[in-house]
């Protein structure tokens, strides 16, 4: 299994400003993910994080909105960047290796933006 | 690629009475099957796993759910709910092949449970 930790837990930010998210999981992993879940919403996958490589980004999210960096396999950022309030969403982080037989998720990120 | 397809967004239900959530998925590859549930301001936390053998698989807080191949389908039941199952419940599939537990999720069902 895996713990995940993520933080800030949750945070309220100013239109144009950006917030970056952490996550660290307490084993080596190799792939990690990026979730938004919108308000009354389900769960969408932003990206895909690869140790070493550039993160893979899933139709309708890209780079330069969300950069991802994933220095080592127990680390990730995600960086929500130029904030409207379309981005009020819940980001969550998750891990699932070959090894394992389902994913693990972090406690999320509420992110209001005003 | 992957879809899931949830049929109910929202289930009304008394305390003591079974359930039932409806999934239904599509994919062109072998998938693994999901339930998992998020309480009010919690995470998301796993109910039960399909990945192999029986096709009954029995998860946490009595829950169970059932992989019928030939309908595409994973429903969710359980034959007695209390108040403190009501939360949102989400159905998802990961690929087999190469998907590190990559979860593409149904949109989500609302349990409420009345007393």
């Amino acid at each position: 299994s895996a713990v995940i930790s993520q933080k800030p837990s949750r945070d309220i930010c100013q239109r144009g400003t950006s917030l970056t998210i952490q996550c660290q999981v307490d084993s080596q992993v190799t792939m990690m993910f990026w979730y938004r879940q919108q308000p009354g919403q389900s769960l969408t996958l932003i990206a895909t994080a690869n140790q070493g490589s550039e993160a893979t980004y899933e139709s309708g999210f890209v780079i330069d909105k969300f950069p991802i960096s994933r220095p080592n396999l127990t680390f990730s950022t995600l960086t929500v960047s130029n904030m409207s309030p379309e981005d009020s969403s819940i980001y969550l982080c998750s891990v699932g290796d070959r090894g394992f037989n389902e994913a693990f998720f972090g406690q999320g990120t509420r992110l209001t933006v005003v | 690629a992957q879809s899931v397809t949830q049929l109910d967004s929202q289930v009304p239900v008394f305390e003591e009475a079974p359930v039932e959530l409806r999934c239904n998925y599509s994919s062109s590859v072998s998938v693994y099957l999901f339930w998992y549930v998020q309480y009010p301001n919690q995470g998301l936390q796993l109910l039960l796993k399909y990945l192999s053998g029986s096709t009954l698989v029995k998860g946490i807080n009595g829950f169970e759910a059932e992989f019928n191949k030939s309908q595409t389908s994973f429903h969710l039941r359980k034959p007695s709910v209390h108040i403190s199952d009501t939360a949102e419940y989400f159905c998802a599939v990961s690929p087999r092949s190469g998907g590190y537990n990559k979860l593409i999720f149904g949109a989500g069902t609302r349990l409420a449970v009345h007393p």
